[in-house]
């Protein structure tokens, strides 16, 4: 079954730092996401991203995120300087199409630590 | 706030038995979806249901979705200790394009 693939699955930072978390939709999927969970809260949607531009993001996602897609497979996730309260569970997802009827599939996640 | 609820936080079954989850929302949806979360784990997908279907089921997997009570159930029957996992509900609204809104999640123990 087609899956959605993050690298790396830990990351650990110095508070700062810029971070890069890797994402490889399916590859037939048109569009694509970032959600995080901070450690025992919610599941939260930062941005979605489809022909190459973002459709839309949250208040989560100010100036210190981008996203990208460098490739014919690649979605990319930056953090420009890195706060102790980016730590959390950052997931990637990717759908065919954007209507959310049929459901998203999600990678298994980066576990972003800033220390 | 969008947001679904599941109920209860937390509930522990003897393998077997089946698991009752419930999911409240508080406006409008044109989907709903439930997702799995093992610990540490990504999300997986279970099963999506759409604002004009009632009941759906896959497996062992039974979902109802009552718009008028903007409610949703998730019922696994028979369950195993495979089961153990985190549940959530998560929420598509018309006008709010394509992000999905996620509740806290139920976390079931089954016990072998």
């Amino acid at each position: 079954e087609p899956e959605v693939t993050q690298t790396p699955s830990h990351q650990v930072t110095q508070m700062g730092q810029e971070v890069i978390l890797r994402c490889v939709p399916i590859s037939n999927h048109l569009y694509f996401y970032w959600y995080r969970q901070i450690l025992g809260q919610k599941v939260e949607f930062l941005v979605s991203f489809y022909n190459n531009e973002i459709s839309e993001k949250s208040e989560i996602f100010d100036d210190q995120f981008s996203v990208e897609r460098p490739d014919g497979s690649n979605f990319t996730l930056k953090i420009r300087s890195t706060k102790l309260e980016d730590s959390a569970m950052y997931f990637c997802a990717s759908s065919f199409t954007g209507t959310g009827l049929d459901g998203y599939t999600f990678g298994s996640g980066t576990r972003l630590t800033v220390v | 706030s969008q947001q679904g609820e599941e109920d209860p936080q937390a509930l522990s079954i003897q393998e077997g038995e089946n698991a009752t989850m419930n999911c409240s929302y508080k406006t409008s949806i044109n989907n709903l979806q439930w997702y799995r979360q093992n610990s540490g784990r990504g999300l997986v997908h279970l099963i999506l249901i759409r604002s004009n279907e009632r009941e759906k089921h896959s497996g062992r997997l039974r979902v109802t979705l009552d718009t008028s009570k903007k409610s949703s159930s998730l019922l696994i029957t028979a369950s195993r200790a495979a089961d153990t996992a985190s549940y959530f509900c998560a929420t598509g609204a018309p006008n709010t394009g394509n992000q999905f809104y996620f509740g806290t999640g139920t976390s079931l123990t089954v016990i072998p």
